[in-house]
């Protein structure tokens, strides 16, 4: 099945400093990628949807110049959190659908777990 | 009112019992209805994937949707202690859109 893979799967930064998430999609060419947070014991939330080739399209509530996505190419994604704060520490998780391969299930990395001191 | 409704459990089994977890859901424009598990500290596993309403079935795990009534399950037949995690249900209007999640089910299984 399809594989989507996420580097770093754990980092622990200082108050001030950006963090950058890699998102890639291994066997599959992925227009778009998805960018999920979930707090402990929390289900996860749409943070934003990034679009290879343009701006990627934030939710509501989620501040676009604090957390920075970069979809360069059709297998890679970047998330970077910028100027983080500890309230920022949670899970951060990318998922990617292949709908041109007629693959409409999405399919989720294992995570990113940022802690933030 | 939520776009999707689970209850969150916990819930704790016996070993080899049937699991029936289930979702519902407000939005009828979903139609690719998918359940994940989910391990601490892990990023959610694709268990199942159903388009439209029916059933599918794969090993021990059974998913229904019934589109009529908004609602989703998923069956567990001789549960084992190792599917002892949080099953998320979750929905799209098309292919390639956001996910939409219910809170997700703790389950335990105890052997």
């Amino acid at each position: 099945g399809a594989v989507v893979s996420q580097h770093p799967s754990w980092v622990i930064c200082k108050s001030g400093t950006s963090v950058k998430i890699e998102c890639r999609s291994l066997d599959f060419q992925a227009t778009t990628m998805f960018w999920y947070r979930q707090f402990p014991k929390q289900s996860l939330m749409l943070m934003a949807t990034s679009n290879e080739g343009s701006k990627a399209t934030y939710e509501q509530g989620v501040e676009k110049d604090k957390f920075l996505i970069n979809h360069a190419s059709l297998t890679l994604s970047t998330l970077t959190v910028t100027s983080a704060h500890p309230e920022d520490s949670s899970f951060y998780i990318c998922s990617a659908g292949f709908p041109d391969r007629g693959k409409y299930e999405q399919y989720f990395g294992p995570g990113t777990r940022l802690t933030v001191t | 009112q939520k776009e999707v409704e689970q209850d969150p459990g916990p819930l704790s089994v016996p070993e080899g019992a049937i699991v029936s977890l289930n979702c519902t859901y407000s939005n009828s424009a979903f139609q690719y209805f998918m359940w994940y598990r989910q391990y601490s500290r892990k990023g959610p596993e694709l268990l199942m994937y159903t388009y439209s309403s029916g059933n599918k079935e794969d090993g021990r795990f059974t998913a229904q949707v019934d589109k009529s009534s908004k609602y989703i399950s998923l069956f567990i037949r001789d549960s084992q202690p190792s599917d002892s995690a949080t099953y998320l249900c979750a929905m799209s209007h098309s292919g390639n859109t956001p996910l939409v999640f219910g809170k997700g089910t703790r389950l335990s299984v105890i052997a």
